[in-house]
């Protein structure tokens, strides 16, 4: 099992900040990792895949990038809507593991 | 659109067993892997189990394996979660979710839909 390591636990900023999210793997994992978005009681929203490339019809103020053990989720010009708790997800080996979730408020 | 709808949960004392049913449409099932995860009350997301898209493949988290099965009917795009020996530590709200279309090269194991979810609760 690939434990993914995701910090911090939580961040805030203020509207219009940014924020980075970031999670390690302990082995390369390639570019085989996904970033998702979860507000209470709302299903899980993918987010990015392949570590960079956004999926369509998420806002372009959400960006990922990093490759092999590193990876990073930035989150620009925050909005009020982009409050939640956001997770990493490694699809390189199996079983598929998660990072622990950071908790998005804003200051 | 795509839609996915757990169904089954409920409260059941220590030991018991359920059936998680995922109900899909919107989207040709037989094509795509799918995959449970759950929420413990509090905690992050947690990987449950994974079935390809033929049945092929089936993936479980070390602590469900041997107790949860995973099954799916491509004839009537339903995907299950067999819980049996259930535990307190089981207790969550149970996600359904898309994992990788099969005929795209590109696709990994990502989970792309999600349901709303499903709450389990093993009573001890």
């Amino acid at each position: 099992e690939i434990p993914m390591i995701q910090f911090p636990s939580s961040v805030s900023a203020s509207v219009g900040g940014t924020v980075t999210i970031t999670c390690r793997a302990p082995q390369s994992i390639a570019r085989w990792l996904a970033w998702y978005q979860h507000k209470p009681g709302k299903a899980p929203k993918m987010l990015i895949y392949d570590a960079s490339t956004l999926k369509s019809g998420v806002p372009s103020r959400f960006s990922g990038s990093g490759f092999g053990t590193e990876f990073s989720l930035t989150i620009s010009n925050l909005r009020p809507e982009d409050v939640g708790t956001y997770y990493c997800q490694q699809s390189d080996n199996f079983p598929l593991t998660f990072g622990g979730g950071t908790k998005v408020e804003i200051k | 659109q795509v839609q996915l709808v757990e169904s089954g949960g409920g409260l059941v004392k220590s030991g018991g067993s359920l059936r998680l049913t995922c109900k899909t449409s919107g989207f040709i099932f037989s094509h795509y892997y799918m995959g449970w995860v759950r929420q413990a009350p509090g905690k992050g997301l947690d990987y449950v189990s994974y079935i390809g898209s033929s049945s092929g493949f089936k993936n479980y988290a070390d602590s469900v394996e041997g107790r949860f099965t995973i099954s799916r009917d491509n004839t009537k795009n339903l995907v299950y979660l067999e819980m049996n020996s259930l535990r307190a530590e089981d207790t969550g709200l149970y996600y359904c979710a898309r994992g990788r279309d099969y005929t795209n090269s590109s696709a990994y194991n990502w989970f792309d839909s999600w349901g709303q979810g499903i709450l389990v609760t093993v009573s001890s």
